[in-house]
Order: structure tokens, then sequence, then C-alpha cells
């Protein structure tokens, strides 16, 4: 079975200073791993993924992420916060070794940027 | 740009009725998804399809039906609605190309069983 954890439910981060958003997975095979981030009262926005190639994975908004096999980690970073992006953000894993179509969504990191 | 669009977005219900969401997407996918968002337990998968006419169980079915007569259209039931299906109500969907698309979601549909 596959599976992610956000370690933290909440991250605070005063504007101007680089953030990181934790994520840990579970996959069989070889992952797929995605971020994505939530605004209040909308649906899911996809931000950036790793399927293969290069470790840094560079998305919108200026996110980025680094995939690390050894330490099954996908964390989310940026070098410089804006209040802007307070948010609720999800890491979401697929295991490519099998035929199943299902993502499996971490529980969510609220993003907190304070002016 | 419709994308992916989700009605109603807001419901309440009396415990035992039943009521249908719909999802509807723009984009040709083949890959359709209902979630359920509930505080501290992130996205679970309720049914989902991998194409027209075809449905499948996620991890949290109970209490809920689906149907995917056209492919640009998926349907959640809930035939006898509960307290415990009080939730956010997430359609998603995702193209074709290997297995390396990523998710396109509605805004999502709050709904309250009383």
């Amino acid at each position: 079975a596959q599976s992610v954890a956000q370690p933290e439910d909440q991250v605070n981060v005063a504007e101007g200073n680089p953030l990181t958003v934790k994520c840990t997975y579970s996959v069989s095979g070889n992952p797929y791993l995605f971020w994505y981030v939530q605004y209040p009262n909308r649906g899911l926005q996809f931000l950036l993924k790793y399927i293969t190639g290069d470790n840094l994975v560079k998305g919108s908004y200026g996110f980025e992420a680094e995939f690390n096999k050894s330490q099954t980690s996908f964390h989310l970073k940026k070098p410089s916060a804006l209040v802007s992006d307070s948010a609720l953000y999800f890491c979401a894993v697929r295991d490519n070794s099998g035929g199943y179509q299902k993502v499996t969504f971490g529980t969510g990191t609220k993003l907190q940027v304070i002016p | 740009n419709a994308g992916v669009t989700q009605t109603p977005k807001f419901r309440v219900l009396k415990t035992g009725q039943s009521m249908t969401l719909l999802c509807a997407q723009d984009m040709n996918h083949e890959y359709m998804y209902w979630y359920r968002q509930d505080p501290g337990m992130g996205l679970r998968l309720i049914h989902y399809s991998v194409g027209e006419g075809t449905t499948a169980k996620g991890e949290v079915p109970d209490g809920y039906n689906v149907s995917r007569l056209k492919k640009q259209n998926f349907l959640l039931g809930l035939e006898s609605a509960a307290p415990s299906q009080t939730s956010v109500y997430f359609c998603a969907s995702r193209g074709y190309s290997g297995q390396n698309t990523e998710a396109f979601f509605g805004q999502g549909t709050r709904l309250t069983v009383v």
C-alpha cells in the first residue's frame, strides 16, 4: 500500500524568509510525486510534480521540491515566502508499478506567512 | 476555461434524504474521481472511474454510489444521507498520458447532513 505523511499540521514563517513544507512517502515501486495548494473555499491546484530525472523540480509561483529517494522525501521549498502563499498544501503520491490510477494524499499542512 | 465544474456548491440535507452531486469536465479526460475532505484527514477517495461506463470503489465507498454514463460527467449519489457524510466533496479529473499527469479539481461541494 502507498502512503504519504506530512508531519506538520501547520508551518509559520515570516514574510521574506525561506519556507519548507515536509513530505515523506511510502510506495512499493517508483513514485510519482505531486504537490497541490488549496486556498480557502477553493479546490486543489497543481503546483509541481516529480516523475523522473532531475531531483530538484521547479513549479508554479516560485515553488520547488527536492526528491530524495534514500530518505523517501519530497519536501516543498520556496526561497522567499509571500503573505499570499498562506494556504493549505497537500503532498500526493502515485505508485507507477501497477495499473491502478489511485493517488494518495497527505493530510495537508497549513502554511501561515506572517507579515 | 471551465475545467471541472461541481454542482451544487452548498447543500443541507436531513438525515435519510437522498441527493446527487454532479461533476462535469470539459477537458476530455479519461479518469475522474470523487474525494471527501475532512479536517485532519486530508482527501480520501470515495469512487473513481477510468473511462465512460466504468466505476470502481475507493477507500471510503460505503453509503455512496456513482455513475459515468457520459465521459464528461461523473455523478455521486447519496441514497440515505447520514450525519457522518457531512463533509466537503471534491471531484477531480485527469487525462491519460502515460501515468504521470496531474489532476484538476473542482471547487468543491460543502454538504451538511442534519
